[in-house]
């Protein structure tokens, strides 16, 4: 079995700040892991995610983050945010087999103020 | 390109009713996912289909829930009868198959509020 923690479920930032969101992870199996990020009014998107290779993996909006397999940790962040960035990220993890199905943690709400 | 939509998108229904969700996958795209997030916690996993078949129903929270996929194209979830808990958002997604980790593309979500 899967789990996904996100222990922060807000965090505020003004703009241009640096930002970081925590995901730690859970399993009995090697996982890859995937940060999904859901603006106002729309579906999930995929902003980033881990399947192998590089421990650090970019989005192309500036975000970036580091798988830690020591300590079972997919951290999200971005060293200056922007009002736009505002949304809510998940972290999600799933199997690496050919039936993804995602695992999430409860989602951080990132509320970026001028 | 058309994404996943969802129709409805909002849903208030009273208790006992019967409300059926429905989900339009991308075109080609053989996966399709059903996840619920319930008010204040995780996103979870519903069923999941390959084509017209049932892949993986182990997230159906009791026999109120009936998941289909007529041909293999869009899918409707039926909620019959609809209690109090059922209340959230239900998402959908699709992806295509064959792939290792392929993307799970989004719908927007419908909101069912039961009251």
């Amino acid at each position: 079995a899967q789990s996904v923690t996100q222990l922060d479920s807000q965090v505020p930032v003004f703009e241009e700040a640096p930002v970081e969101l925590r995901c730690n992870y859970s399993s009995s199996v090697s996982v890859y892991l995937f940060w999904y990020v859901q603006y106002p009014n729309q579906g999930l998107q995929l902003l980033l995610k881990y399947l192998s290779g590089s421990t650090l993996v970019e989005s192309i909006n500036g975000f970036e983050a580091e798988f830690n397999k020591s300590q079972t940790s997919f951290h999200l962040r971005k060293p200056s945010v922007h009002i736009s960035d505002t949304a809510e990220y998940f972290c999600a993890v799933s199997a690496p087999s050919g039936y993804s199905t995602l695992t999430f943690g409860k989602g951080t709400m990132l509320l970026v103020s001028p | 390109e058309a994404g996943v939509t969802q129709f409805p998108s909002h849903s208030v229904i009273e208790k006992g009713q019967t409300v059926t969700l429905r989900c339009d996958p991308i075109s080609g795209h053989d996966n399709l996912y059903w996840y619920r997030r319930v008010m204040g916690k995780e996103i979870k996993f519903l069923l999941h289909f390959v084509k017209e078949s049932k892949q993986d129903e182990s997230g159906m929270p009791n026999n109120r829930f009936l998941a289909e996929r007529t041909g293999g194209t869009y899918s409707t979830l039926k909620v019959q009868p609809a209690e109090l808990e059922d209340s959230g958002v239900y998402f959908c997604a699709s992806s295509l198959l064959g792939q290792v980790s392929s993307e799970q593309y989004f719908g927007p979500g419908t909101r069912l509020t039961v009251t």
